[in-house]
């Protein structure tokens, strides 16, 4: 099976744009969650999706969005760029929510200039 | 929500000897306890996995050990090896919620010498 995919993988984006990063769950896998991580606060939670419909979010400003498509393929969203958006965003994929493996994909590089 | 703390931030070790990575958690629901490895420039890998129903559980080099009561879970590395550097996240969730949302620790740099 593939693995989870992440595209684009790097991005060089102005304060003020907005920025939209995909991701493609391993075949067959319904969930998709995304995080956040910086050198500074590590690993955080942005939100999560199943069937299309968010789960779960995080504790992140309305600047983050996100959805989810009926094949499972997830995107996030975020507008009004900052220089703290500057992350690595991952996806992370499962079979359904409550499975207990989640699989990341290599992420997308985000730098804000 | 939950709280996930990890020590030591950074662990140096030499070739042969072992590591302990210990993480708390704030949230007593939580039931679900993954360790992953993150290698340079690539993705975390889940390495080994505990849940809560379980005590201890050992994966040729690898092993993760639980206390429920004291809310702390450890992983622990013998024999070594270079390959093993890497940075190791803890993380914390709750099964049977709804979600699959993994609170993390803040990470520890292992490096191994030869």
């Amino acid at each position: 099976k593939a693995g989870v995919t992440q595209t684009p993988r790097y991005l060089i984006k102005t304060r003020g744009q907005q920025v939209t990063l995909s991701c493609s769950p391993i075949s067959g896998h319904r969930s998709v969650s995304w995080y956040q991580q910086t050198p500074g606060q590590g690993l955080q939670f942005l939100f999560e999706y199943f069937s299309e419909t968010q789960r779960n979010k995080g504790n992140f400003p309305g600047r983050f969005s996100g959805r989810q498509f009926s094949n499972s393929r997830s995107e996030m969203n975020v507008s009004t760029l900052e220089l703290g958006d500057s992350a690595l965003y991952l996806c992370a994929s499962s079979s359904r929510p409550n499975s207990y493996e989640q699989y990341f994909g290599p992420g997308t590089r985000l730098t804000v200039t | 929500g939950e709280n996930v703390e990890q020590h030591p931030s950074t662990l140096s070790v030499q070739e042969g000897d072992s590591a302990v990575i210990k993480c708390t958690y704030s949230d007593s629901a939580s039931n679900y306890f993954p360790w992953y490895k993150q290698e340079l420039g690539k993705r975390p890998q889940l390495i080994i996995d505990i849940r809560s129903n379980v005590g201890e559980k050992k994966d040729q080099r690898i092993a993760v050990t639980l206390n429920k009561t004291a809310k702390h879970f450890s992983l622990h590395i013998t024999e070594t090896q270079p390959e093993d550097s890497a940075v190791y996240f803890c993380a914390a969730s709750i099964r049977g919620s709804g979600y699959s949302t993994l609170t993390f620790g803040k990470g520890t740099m292992l490096l191994v010498s030869p």
